[in-house]
């Protein structure tokens, strides 16, 4: 089954404290990309990678880290994180054939 | 940069009547991809539908239809003999066909919340 999934799904930290959320997916999947959605503003393109090694800036990259080791995996680092990333996060997977596949969601609070 | 608004914040429909989604969006470019997406309590992102801009035919699915009008920059979603399963946050997105850096990435608009009423 065509899956991709995060973890946590829930998430409540203290600012400062270092944290990671994984994203992997089975489908082999060159692009993959991180979002996060906040009341009012849909969702926002954080960054993306076009394959391994590749990865680069979205609309609101500050704040965050990513890394593409393998082809699977996409973690998304927030090395210092604030209150203003309390936020719902969606890791995303896209086939050549233009399909997009979305993870279940990551709902962090940073107090 | 493209943009995407949805001006209504919510919306709501009495079940088994039609209700129709607002979207409108700013580009320059002319080949693009135009998307409906679905996000149930469950905070799951579904897509309902999909419109590509090359092609004049509106998309349908099933109860679902879209009005795409190019010049206008408009492509709004009717849903038809509406269910309580249809209750649920709707995002228009928006995706260039070219490549480059915004190759992949979906500009969404702020979301419509879609009440159904039994």
């Amino acid at each position: 089954e065509a899956q991709v999934t995060q973890n946590p799904r829930y998430l409540i930290t203290v600012t400062g404290k270092k944290l990671t959320v994984t994203c992997s997916q089975n489908m082999n999947h060159e692009y993959m990309s991180w979002y996060r959605q906040d009341p009012g503003l849909g969702l926002r393109q954080i960054y993306y990678s076009m394959n391994v090694e590749v990865t680069d800036k979205g609309d609101v990259p500050e704040g965050y880290k990513v890394s593409r080791k393998e082809k699977r995996n996409f973690p998304l680092i927030l090395e210092s994180p604030s209150p203003n990333q309390t936020s719902l996060y969606f890791c995303a997977t896209k086939h050549s054939t233009d399909t997009q596949y979305f993870g279940p969601g990551t709902r962090l609070t940073v107090l | 940069a493209q943009t995407v608004t949805q001006s209504q914040p919510e919306m709501s429909v009495q079940e088994a009547e039609t209700v129709t989604l607002s979207c409108t969006y700013d580009t320059s470019e002319s080949d693009y991809y135009l998307f409906w997406y679905k996000q149930p309590p469950s905070r799951q992102m579904i897509l309902v539908i999909r419109q590509e801009a090359y092609k004049q035919q509106n998309a349908t699915e099933n109860r679902f239809s879209v009005n795409f009008q190019k010049a206008a920059k408009s492509f709004s979603l009717k849903i038809s003999d509406s269910q309580l399963g249809d209750a649920a946050m709707y995002f228009c997105a928006y995706r260039t066909r070219a490549g480059g850096t915004s190759y992949g990435k979906l500009t969404f608009g702020q979301g419509t919340i879609l009440t159904v009423h039994p």
